[in-house]
This record gives C-alpha cells, structure tokens and sequence, in this order.
C-alpha cells in the first residue's frame, strides 16, 4: 500500500473552502486513494474514494493530480461540524483493509 | 441497521486479566476488521477476516484472539492484559461487492488496563 502523507494541522474559517493536501507519491496505478474522517473520538468516517478521476459527492470533492502522485480534499463551505482529523490512505481495494491509518491532518475550522 | 456495534463502551482491567470486546455488523459483510488507536496517533490495524472462518493477522496482532465464526460477529480477544494495550479499540466492516469501498466503523471500546 502507498506510503501517504499529510500536514499534521490545518486552520480553516468558517464558511470558507477547506483544502486538505496529500502526497502519495508510490502510489501505483492500481491503488486507490481514500479520505475518511474521525470527529472528536469517534470511528472514522467514509468520505470519498478515486482512483484517476476527480470525484465529487454530497461531503466533499476529491482532486487528484494526473501523475496521481498527490490528492487534495476540499471541503467547498467548511463548517464547525467539519472540525476533525482527515486521513488520506492509498491502497488496492481487494486489502486496503490491511492498511494503516497515519495520524491525519487535524483540521481545525474558526468561527 | 444498526450498522456496526460495539460492548462495552469502556473497560477497566487489571494486568493479567483477559476479556473479550464484542463487535457484531448486521449489514452482511464479508469484511471485518479491529483496530486501535493510542492517544494522538491513527489507527493501526491488529486482526481482520473476509469471510466467517477466515482470519488474519494486522499490523499489531501480538497479545490478540480473533475468531470469525459467523458474518455477523467478529470478537476480539485479550488474553493477559497490560498496560501497553490501554487504547480505544475500533471495529469496521465492509462489503466485498465489486463496487463496496466504503469501511464502517463502530463507535468504539475505550480500555484501560492497570
């Protein structure tokens, strides 16, 4: 699985986009790219998943670049609810259950 | 659906005691998985299983029991408490569909061990 990595903290206003990067750069062209978060102490959350293409759903819109060697998660009007650790994961789909959560990115979002 | 439970919420122990955390999905999936989580750190995974009757081991197994003997229940294991194992512990599954990539995780059992 690709070694990921993450920006351990991140600010983000209220309101505003929030832009959550990822360098995944042994990512091979098989692996998928995950981001799920966890608030406060609970598990963690499914956000959204790719593989080449851009993706969008109801949370979140997922970019990835065309070398696929790196991601960014943007969450398009970041509320408090938002405020959460982020973890971005490579892995193939048939073992990412084998993979390994790193610590994140702890998005903080300011009124 | 419940989706994925977990018993007890919290757990206080003593070293050498041994107990069993309890994990039961009732959305059918083949997956399943244990993690744990230490304070300011992600998750890292310990046993997981594909099916009822298949298990294997994760990054930290040692000190752990898993058995899958059902789809539905995924039981994790102590069997000598120490203090090394105080962590949140987390259980996920997921469906082995084709199109299945999302884990669900289940709120979680804080322990302590003493």
């Amino acid at each position: 699985d690709a070694k990921t990595t993450q920006p351990p903290s991140m600010d983000c206003a209220e309101g505003r986009a929030a832009n959550l990067p990822c360098n995944h750069s042994t990512i091979s062209g098989n692996e998928y790219v995950y981001w799920y978060r966890q608030i406060h102490s609970q598990g963690p959350q499914y956000i959204i998943h790719g593989l080449k293409n851009n993706e969008t759903n109801e949370m979140a819109s997922l970019i990835i670049t065309e070398d696929r060697k790196s991601s960014t998660l943007i969450l398009p009007h970041a509320t408090l609810r938002d405020t959460a650790v982020y973890y971005c994961i490579g892995s193939m789909k048939t073992s990412y259950d084998k993979v390994i959560f790193g610590p994140g990115t702890s998005l903080s979002v300011i009124p | 659906n419940a989706g994925v439970t977990q018993t007890p919420k919290f757990q206080v122990l003593k070293t050498g005691q041994s107990m069993t955390l309890q994990c039961a999905q009732d959305m059918n999936h083949e997956y399943m998985s244990w993690y744990r989580q230490d304070p300011g750190m992600g998750l890292r995974l310990i046993h997981y299983s594909v099916g009822a009757g298949i298990t294997d081991q994760g990054e930290v197994p040692n000190g752990y029991n898993v058995s899958r003997s059902t789809t539905e229940d995924f039981p994790l294991r102590l069997l000598s408490a120490a203090p090394s194992q105080t962590s949140v512990y987390f259980c996920a599954s997921r469906n082995g569909g084709q199109g299945a990539h999302e884990q669900y995780f289940g709120p979680g059992t804080r322990l302590t061990v003493t």
